[in-house]
């Protein structure tokens, strides 16, 4: 049984170059959410999938954040000219078809924007 | 609007000591769903809970229990005879019907001293 995974772990960049993040989710599991998360801080949600529809985004999500899960499988977050306010721990959860079904984590995407 | 509140930032027990973290919730939604999630220092979000509105009676899970009462929009969460290895953050999270987006409590940080 394999979790939610996340690939890079870590990424480092500089101001104003683009980042993407993958998720890939319980292989089960329809739903896909992305969240940010800052130190000290509760997640805060970004934007939510069904297969590959998403159906649910936050004002959060700038015009420079895009999200994508192309075939309602693996899903990617681009955030394009990044600025130091964009690093935090980006967080991809998956979870099964009913509304109150649980989210499980992937263990997140740490960015840091230099 | 929904919000959740933690009003407890870090709590520091001694081990063996049981220790109640809070939990109070708003929302409009009739049928909402309530969690908790664990935050160990690796960073990785555990769930431990899910409760649905309708459903009031209380849970144990071995050394590990939640009081949910409606009357008072509360969720809290017991851990008796507590450990070291339960030292993390701990997170109250809500889903109300009208959306899919979990909104989260700010944390709290438990601490459990040897």
């Amino acid at each position: 049984d394999t979790g939610v995974s996340q690939d890079p772990r870590h990424k480092i960049t500089k101001r104003g170059q683009n980042v993407t993040f993958r998720c890939d989710p319980i292989s089960e599991h329809n739903r896909l959410y992305w969240y940010r998360q800052t130190l000290g801080q509760g997640p805060e949600f970004l934007t939510y999938f069904q297969n590959e529809a998403q159906l649910e985004k936050s004002r959060l999500l700038s015009d420079r954040f895009s999200a994508e899960r192309p075939k309602g499988s693996f899903s990617t977050l681009e955030i394009q000219r990044t600025e130091q306010g964009d690093s935090a721990m980006y967080l991809c959860a998956s979870s099964q078809t009913w509304k109150g079904d649980e989210q499980y984590f992937g263990p997140g995407t740490r960015l840091t924007v230099t | 609007a929904q919000k959740v509140t933690q009003a407890q930032t870090e709590i520091s027990v001694v081990e063996k000591e049981d220790v109640t973290l809070d939990c109070v919730y708003e929302t409009r939604d009739t049928t909402y769903y309530l969690f908790w999630y664990k935050q160990p220092p690796s960073g990785e979000l555990v769930f431990l809970i899910r409760r649905n509105s309708f459903d009031e009676q209380n849970e144990i899970s071995g050394r590990y229990s939640w009081n949910f009462q409606k009357s008072t929009s509360s969720f809290n969460f017991t851990i008796t005879a507590s450990q070291v290895v339960d030292s993390a953050v701990y997170f109250c999270a809500l889903r109300g019907d009208s959306n899919y987006q979990l909104i989260w409590g700010a944390g709290t940080k438990l601490i459990i001293k040897p």
